[in-house]
């Protein structure tokens, strides 16, 4: 069964301070990796995807990466703005697969 | 372009109702998937359809239950509601890149979710 992990549950950062949410996953054969920030009350937004480990992407103060058991999600210098959940989620190789989700980080800056 | 469209956006039902809920995908998507959020278990996936066809399901009770039409809009339906239903159901349309061997890579892209309140 695939397995999403993320960490932490939430995070507190003041303003310009960088910091890494971290997601690990179990999967059978990984398809693809991916991030979505959501605001309280709305749909998650698609932020990246990763293939294959060693890929990065990046979108303004946001930078994901990929290993073979995890991925991060760096924010450089974030600002209030930046304050959301961040959702992680993975698609397995076989067939039609869906997406699993983690349980998301939420992340709060503080000006 | 526009976005994924859902109604009604909150719903309030006494238990043992029924409801239907509603999705229009993105433009030329042909995949529709559903999906319950709750604050204690997440993002968990429902159903999924493709060309109105059911192409996964998750392992929710015979309840909850879907369908897609020729146009790619989705329903989904709940019968008799428990208090436990509450939730936010967000719908996701994928343009779902299709291959002969049945893999493909691709996003979805959610919807603003619909607002299920059980009392």
């Amino acid at each position: 069964e695939d397995q999403v992990t993320q960490s932490p549950e939430a995070l507190r950062l003041q303003e310009g301070e960088s910091s890494s949410l971290n997601c690990s996953y179990t999967v059978s054969g990984l398809r693809g990796l991916f991030w979505y920030r959501q605001d309280p009350g709305k749909g998650p937004e698609f932020l990246f995807t990763l293939y294959s480990a060693g890929e990065e992407k990046e979108k303004e103060r946001l930078k994901a990466t990929l290993t073979k058991k995890e991925s991060f999600l760096h924010i450089t210098a974030p600002k209030p703005e930046d304050s959301a959940t961040y959702l992680c989620a993975v698609q397995a190789s076989a067939g039609y697969s869906t997406l699993t989700f983690g349980k998301g980080t939420m992340l709060l800056v503080s000006p | 372009k526009a976005g994924v469209t859902q109604t009604p956006r909150y719903l309030i039902k006494t238990r043992g109702q029924q409801v239907t809920l509603s999705c229009s995908p993105i433009s030329g998507h042909r995949s529709v998937s559903w999906y319950q959020q709750t604050p204690g278990q997440g993002l968990q996936f429902l159903f999924e359809y493709f060309s109105e066809t059911q192409r996964n399901k998750g392992n929710f009770p015979g309840r909850f239950s879907g369908r897609q039409f020729s146009n790619s809009r989705s329903e989904m339906n709940v019968s008799t509601l428990e208090l436990g239903d509450s939730a936010l159901y967000l719908c996701a349309s994928s343009s779902s890149a299709h291959r002969r061997n049945g893999t493909g890579t691709y996003e979805q892209y959610f919807g603003p979710g619909t607002r299920l309140t059980v009392t």
